[in-house]
């Protein structure tokens, strides 16, 4: 999980409530992705981005908004947290090689 | 559509045995494979892949086998040890997507008991 820092670890949020979840690479790579991770569901892939200003949507995008501004960072927004989004979000980076390299997660509860 | 499959949810073995962890994928697409490990409370961890154009790869106590053919891939860990137990996550590439664009499987549970 070294070089990439997830920010909270830990957030409870009302439901209606926004938030960002934030996320730093420090390995110069081009790609970076968000995860969600669920009971029974694995892990689906929320948006990705393939370098500064390029983003494209996952498999479960709907209720979240991503930019890349940097090669470094790149958020994650809910607008209007609902319940159906608590879940342990997952930030992702990849480049120079063959796989991916995880953050250590953030868990999110939306009441 | 799930398009990797991990059909067994849990798996328990004894210490010393084999542990054999089963994957299944339906995108003929798909040219790379990886095994990740996750450990509570932490981000999974890359284990182990295999190109397509393989039908095996080893790395120490860790082998996984790809059937190409069957769309099936098997990851061996030999021995098992105690410190093995976590969830196992088979992971797929697609060929005409991102090289790290991966799709995921639910996971497998390896419990290795003492």
């Amino acid at each position: 999980n070294a070089g990439v820092t997830q920010t909270p670890k830990f957030q409870v949020l009302k439901t209606g409530q926004s938030m960002t979840l934030q996320c730093a690479q420090d390995m110069n790579h081009e790609y970076m992705s968000w995860y969600r991770q669920d009971p029974g569901m694995g892990l689906r892939l929320i948006h990705y981005s393939v370098g500064a200003g390029i983003t494209d949507q996952g498999e479960v995008p709907n209720g979240y908004n991503v930019s890349r501004s940097t090669t470094e960072d790149f958020p994650l927004r809910l607008l209007s947290a609902a319940p159906s989004q608590t879940s342990v979000y997952f930030c992702v980076s990849g480049g120079g090689g063959n796989t991916i390299y995880f953050g250590e997660g953030s868990w999110l509860t939306v009441v | 559509d799930q398009q990797v499959k991990q059909n067994s949810p849990s798996l328990s073995v004894q210490e010393g045995r084999i542990s054999i962890l089963n994957c299944d994928y339906t995108n003929s697409m798909f040219d790379y494979f990886l095994w990740y490990k996750k450990y509570p409370a932490e981000g999974p961890t890359f284990l182990i892949s295999i190109s397509s154009i393989k039908d095996k790869n080893e790395d120490g106590r860790f082998t996984v086998f790809l059937n190409k053919s069957a769309k099936h891939l098997s990851l061996h860990i030999v021995p098992s040890q105690p410190g093995d137990s976590a969830v196992y996550f088979c992971a797929a590439r697609d060929s005409g997507g991102s090289n790290y664009k991966l799709t995921f499987g639910k996971g497998t549970l390896l419990t290795v008991n003492p």
